[in-house]
C-alpha cells in the first residue's frame, strides 16, 4: 500500500499541551501533507513538505520528514478545542499513469479538552 | 476565489436512478480529483483528471462516470448504484505540474445516501 499510517489512531490532551502524531510510508515520495478533517466535512490542507526537506513550521505546526526512515511527523503547539479533528498524513508520489498521486492514512483523531 | 465548490451537499437516490455530482474551481488547478470517504474511514482515490483527460482510474466500478468538461469542472455521473456506495465524495484540485507542491484544495463534499 502507498499510504500512510498515523501513530496514535486517537490522542486525548488537554488545552495548552503539544500534540505529537506521527506518519510512516512505504514508498519514495515526492512530498508529503497533512490534512485536518473536522466531522463529516472536507479536508483541509494544513502544511507540506518536501522530500528534500527535513523540517518546516506554519504558525502552530511543526512537521518533520526523515525519509531514511520513511517517517514524518506533526506538531501542535499550544493546543485548543478548535483543534479537535481528525488529522491525516497523505504522501504524494509518482504513479505509473505520470501523475502525481495522494493517498491518506487511517488519521489520528485528535481531541483537545477545554 | 480559493475554493472547490461542490453540489448538491446532500443527495438520496434510488438504485434505479441516474444522479450526478458537481465540482466546481477557479484558482486555475489543472488536476482534479474525486475521493470516496466512508464513516470513519480515510479518503479512497477514485479519479484523478490532469489537463481534462483522465489519468488515473482506481479500478472504480463502471457505475461511476467522470467527466471533466473543461478546466474548471468535473462531474461525476452516478447510475444503478448500491446502498454500500452511500459515502461523503470529495472533490478536490492541485496544480499537476508540481506534484501537488501547493497541497490539494478540497471541497465540503456531497453526502451520498443510495436507497
Amino acid at each position: 500500500s502507498q499510504q500512510g499510517e498515523e501513530d496514535p489512531q486517537a490522542l486525548s490532551i488537554q488545552e495548552g499541551e503539544n500534540a505529537t502524531m506521527n506518519c510512516s510510508y512505504k514508498t519514495s515520495i515526492n512530498n508529503l501533507q497533512w490534512y485536518r478533517q473536522n466531522s463529516g466535512r472536507g479536508l483541509v490542507h494544513l502544511i507540506l513538505i518536501r522530500s528534500n526537506e527535513r523540517e518546516k513550521h506554519s504558525g502552530r505546526l511543526r512537521v518533520t520528514l526523515d525519509t531514511s526512515k520513511k517517517s514524518s511527523s506533526l506538531l501542535i503547539t499550544a493546543s485548543r478545542a478548535a483543534d479537535t479533528a481528525s488529522y491525516f498524513c497523505a504522501p504524494s508520489y509518482l504513479s505509473g499513469a505520470g501523475s502525481y498521486q495522494l493517498t491518506f492514512g487511517k488519521g489520528t483523531k485528535l481531541s483537545v479538552i477545554p | 476565489d480559493t475554493e472547490v465548490t461542490q453540489t448538491p451537499k446532500h443527495l438520496v437516490m434510488g438504485m434505479t436512478n441516474k444522479k450526478s455530482l458537481k465540482c466546481e474551481q477557479h484558482m486555475g488547478h489543472r488536476a482534479m480529483y474525486w475521493y470516496k470517504q466512508k464513516a470513519k474511514k480515510p479518503p479512497e482515490l477514485m479519479f484523478v483528471y490532469s489537463y481534462e483527460k483522465l489519468s488515473i482510474n482506481e479500478s472504480v466500478p463502471s457505475r461511476f462516470s467522470p467527466e471533466c468538461p473543461n478546466s474548471s469542472l468535473l462531474n461525476l455521473h452516478l447510475h444503478a448504484l448500491q446502498p454500500e456506495d452511500s459515502a461523503l465524495y470529495l472533490c478536490a484540485s492541485s496544480y499537476p505540474a508540481t506534484g501537488g507542491a501547493g497541497g490539494y484544495t478540497f471541497g465540503s463534499g456531497t453526502r451520498l445516501t443510495v436507497v
